[in-house]
């Protein structure tokens, strides 16, 4: 079974860093980017970036550009969602979601179950 | 960026009814690149429809996509009580890759 489970919610203070997780399982990890998707609360969803797990080629969104990081631990089969500063802008929940490389056309078919990340004071 | 554009915000249908969704974009999209997802409060997007018009895997046939260029339509034939979320288009083709603001089905 393909599974894309992320690791669990987060509290944090502003200014403090953060990685959160996406580890997958049931598919080969190479062969499917990682998307990561932002819906903020009451809000919609943003396409924040993605990643190749094959060589760790990352397109990012202007939006987020410079503010966070993807990356990937392929021995693990683990994606990454980094943050070295965060805001209270960035509470939200946080997703991804695999798309093959090659058949690019079949879309977002597998989502993770989502990470909530809290930034107060 | 291709800007979304989802009409209307809000639809509200009865069981059984018919839904027809839309979404416009601000240049053409080629259609391979246009896919819809279900999102349900407390769950994660569902895939429903890539290349504005292919079924992914499991969903049923009373969800249908259509359109090329600049418009595409989702349409629900027939409603049943767990249709009612809210759908979104998304393109890509064009980095970024962007999501249309959502519309939200609810019961009426």
């Amino acid at each position: 079974e393909v599974q894309l489970v992320q690791s669990g919610a987060e509290v944090k203070q502003p200014g403090e860093s953060l990685r959160i997780s996406c580890k997958i399982s049931g598919y080969t990890f190479s062969s499917y980017w990682i998307n990561w998707v932002r819906q903020m609360p009451g809000k919609g969803l943003e396409w924040m970036g993605r990643i190749d797990p094959s060589d760790s080629q990352s397109n990012y969104s202007p939006s987020f550009q410079g503010h966070v990081t993807f990356s990937v631990d392929s021995s693990i089969s683990t994606a990454y969602l980094q943050w070295t500063s965060l805001k209270a802008s960035d509470s939200a929940m946080y997703y991804c979601a695999r798309q093959a490389v090659v058949q690019f056309y079949l879309g977002m078919d597998v989502w993770g179950q989502g990470t909530t990340v809290t930034v107060s004071s | 960026e291709v800007v979304l554009t989802q009409s209307p915000g809000t639809l509200s249908l009865s069981p059984g009814e018919r839904a027809t969704l839309s979404c416009r974009a601000s240049r053409s999209v080629t259609s391979a690149y246009l896919a819809w997802f279900q999102h349900k409060p407390g769950q994660a997007p569902r895939l429903l429809i890539y290349g504005a018009s292919s079924r992914a895997a499991g969903i049923p046939d009373r969800f249908s996509g259509s359109g090329s260029g600049t418009d595409f339509t989702l349409t629900i034939s027939r409603l049943e009580p767990e249709d009612f979320a809210v759908y979104y288009c998304q393109q890509c083709g064009t980095s970024p890759f962007t999501f249309g603001p959502g519309t939200k089905l609810d019961i009426k």
